[in-house]
């Protein structure tokens, strides 16, 4: 079945560093690849999403590339802030049911 | 627009109680999700519906019941609470795959603890 597997956390780091989560999925079809950001206290807000093989996600500062031939979509930023602490969870969606997989979250700390 | 609502926010119960979480929307989606998030583990799927009066079993269905009446409402239903169901509970909506978009409006989340 479809799955999503993301790297571990806490993940720590200082303010201005450069952030990566890894995201790699499993998927019977082809399916649409989300990153959702869950501040603390608070639901799941959609950051960034790419629908198709190559698409790439991006909205405040973070960036996501559908890979296919990888089966990735890796979370990247170039600079973090202390404002971007939160749990990121990396999610599929099959193509024709509108079932979501997400992934276990990945802890985001950025130290000043 | 309030997009997706949950009540109540908080809910203690006890072993063997039932209990409705209620979640609406208004942004006329037609698929409606419940999700349980545990450390660890990211969110399970729990139940979901496509449209009013269509429902389905998700990842972790046992222990709770859903239907979907109206478009806008989707409680979940515990009919006899377990300590395992001590959990944090979100509702989510979207669009069909076929209106183009389709991502997860989620609402706040209901921290449920069976004691």
């Amino acid at each position: 079945g479809d799955s999503v597997t993301q790297m571990e956390g806490p993940v720590t780091l200082s303010e201005e560093a450069f952030l990566t989560i890894n995201c790699t999925y499993t998927a019977t079809g082809y399916p649409s690849l989300f990153w959702y950001v869950q501040y603390p206290g608070e639901g799941l807000q959609l950051l960034l999403k790419a629908t198709k093989a190559d698409d790439k996600g991006s909205n405040k500062g973070f960036e996501a590339t559908y890979r296919k031939e990888t089966t990735s979509f890796h979370l990247e930023k170039g600079s973090v802030q202390v404002s971007d602490s939160a749990v990121y969870f990396c999610a599929l969606s099959e193509l024709y049911f509108n079932k979501f997989y997400f992934g276990s979250g990945t802890k985001l700390n950025v130290k000043p | 627009n309030a997009g997706v609502t949950q009540t109540p926010k908080f809910q203690v119960l006890k072993t063997g109680q039932s209990m409705t979480l209620q979640c609406a929307q208004d942004m006329n989606h037609e698929y409606m999700s419940w999700y349980r998030q545990d450390p660890g583990m990211g969110l399970r799927l729990i139940h979901y519906s496509v449209g009013a009066g269509i429902t389905d079993q998700g990842e972790v269905p046992n222990g709770y019941n859903v239907s979907r009446s109206t478009t806008e409402d989707f409680p979940l239903r515990l009919l006899s609470a377990a300590p395992s169901q001590t959990s944090v509970y979100f509702c989510a909506s979207s669009y069909s795959r076929a209106r183009g978009s389709y991502e997860q409006y989620f609402g706040p989340g209901t921290r449920l603890t069976v004691t």
